[in-house]
């Protein structure tokens, strides 16, 4: 079957730094993107890796071991605004370019 | 540009009853998907259209119906509604050729059959 693991809930202080993992078990590989989404909103697109090492894009890197079937999300100089659940989702194949997510992690950020 | 819309945003069904979920995207994608949501969960697939002409099952497809109308629309039907089937659906868009892999979800519907 597939599966993707993450931990279900952080917490960390505003200003921060945090740092959320995958690591992932699927027939097929070939891309680790991660989402956020606030409650009661809809998922939206923060990063992608389909080569290991570490992609950055302002406050959020990504990071990707194909080796080790590990990525993480990491979350520099936390805000409120950054309390979401944060979903890992593979892509498995070449072809289909539907995702397979995983179950989420839950972020609070205090004050 | 509106990006995927979805409607409606609520339904409330009985058991046995059938719907449609409407979806649309006007970014010009290529691909689109229809995924749920139950609480404290992960989306999972229920059926993909890589592009017009073509659907493709998901995960967990049982109970449902697609429809790629055109290459904007994408519809998900439910023919005899059951209990199991209270989620929140998103519908979400892609270009095929995309590199990053960027999917962009509507708003969602919230169904609750009873």
């Amino acid at each position: 079957g597939q599966s993707l693991e993450q931990p279900s809930e952080v917490t960390a202080v505003e200003g921060a730094i945090v740092q959320i993992n995958c690591t992932y078990q699927t027939s097929g590989f070939y891309g680790l993107s991660w989402y956020q989404q606030h409650d009661g909103g809809a998922p939206t697109f923060l990063s992608y890796n389909a080569l290991d090492g570490l992609e950055e894009t302002g406050r959020f890197s990504s990071f990707l071991s194909r080796s080790d079937s590990y990525g993480y999300l990491l979350l520099q100089e936390l805000q409120m605004k950054d309390s979401a659940s944060y979903f890992c989702a593979v892509r498995r194949d070449t072809g289909r370019r539907a995702l397979t997510f995983g179950s989420g992690t839950r972020l609070q950020v205090q004050p | 540009n509106a990006g995927v819309t979805q409607t409606p945003k609520f339904q409330v069904l009985k058991t046995g009853q059938s719907m449609t979920l409407q979806c649309a995207q006007d970014m010009n994608h290529n691909s689109m998907y229809w995924y749920r949501q139950d609480p404290g969960m992960g989306l999972r697939l229920i059926y993909y259209s890589a592009s017009e002409g073509t659907t493709d099952k998901g995960e967990v497809p049982n109970g449902y119906n697609v429809s790629r109308l055109n290459k904007r629309e994408f519809s998900l039907r439910l023919e005899s509604a059951a209990p199991s089937q209270t989620s929140v659906y998103f519908c979400a868009s892609s270009f095929r050729d995309s590199i990053q892999d960027e999917q962009y979800f509507g708003p969602g519907t919230r169904l609750t059959v009873t």
